[in-house]
């Protein structure tokens, strides 16, 4: 869903279950969307990015699904653990000349053991 | 490498006064940028500088200006602080492709 001011929508699974973090998106033309995490007090730190080319990238632990048709996004996280809270954000970038970093408003992920 | 640094990391700031947050990378990166979050939200672009010598305005760039000082330092600075710009100031630096990095954060009040 989307946040409004300051509430964030949380996401609280249990330690060990796989998470799903969706996100939609705007601009059609977007060549990379991109998920990063922040952790509290940091700047966010990059976990995986996929080319509007592709529909499923896997990395470790975590795999980006992409719907180019309804413009959503989703970051799955396999057997969840307490070092995986944080606040996730989905970014797009247009590449190109421009090369700008847009990001979503963010989901907050609440691990509990 | 220390990736992206950024200074100070804490600021308190009253109506009215100016100061430059600064910001390095050690990456040869051709492109920095500088974003602000406000508390619960995301990051918005504030101004961009895709190669040296060359800077863009982001989505929220009024009461800010940048300089591009040479290919490893971006400075923003605030010319007359209002307590709108209450924020945390995040610096990045991307190469090719879509990777960028991001400093620890200024974190600005103005009172």
């Amino acid at each position: 869903g989307e946040s409004v001011g300051l509430h964030l929508p949380t996401l609280s699974v249990q330690e060990g279950d796989n998470s799903i973090i969706n996100c939609a998106y705007s601009n059609s033309a977007s060549d990379y969307f991109i998920w990063y995490k922040q952790e509290s007090g940091k700047g966010p730190q990059f976990i995986i990015d996929i080319r509007s080319n592709m529909d499923k990238r896997q990395g470790q632990r975590v795999t980006v699904l992409l719907n180019k048709t309804v413009k959503h996004l989703s970051l799955q996280i396999a057997a969840t653990q307490p070092g995986d809270s944080a606040v996730y954000f989905c970014a797009e970038n247009m590449g190109g000349a421009t090369n700008k970093l847009i990001f979503g408003t963010g989901t907050l992920l609440a691990v509990q053991p | 490498n220390a990736g992206v640094t950024q200074t100070p990391k804490f600021q308190v700031l009253k109506t009215g006064q100016s100061m430059t947050l600064q910001c390095a990378q050690d990456m040869n990166h051709n492109s920095m940028y500088w974003y602000r979050q406000d508390p619960g939200m995301g990051l918005r672009l504030i101004y961009y500088s895709a190669s040296e010598g060359t800077t863009d305005k982001g989505e929220v760039p009024n009461g800010y200006n940048v300089s591009r000082l040479n290919k490893r330092e971006f400075s923003l600075r605030l010319e007359s602080a209002a307590p709108s710009q209450t924020s945390v100031y995040f610096c990045a630096s991307s190469g090719r492709g879509p990777r960028w990095f991001f400093g620890p954060g200024t974190r600005l009040t103005v009172l």
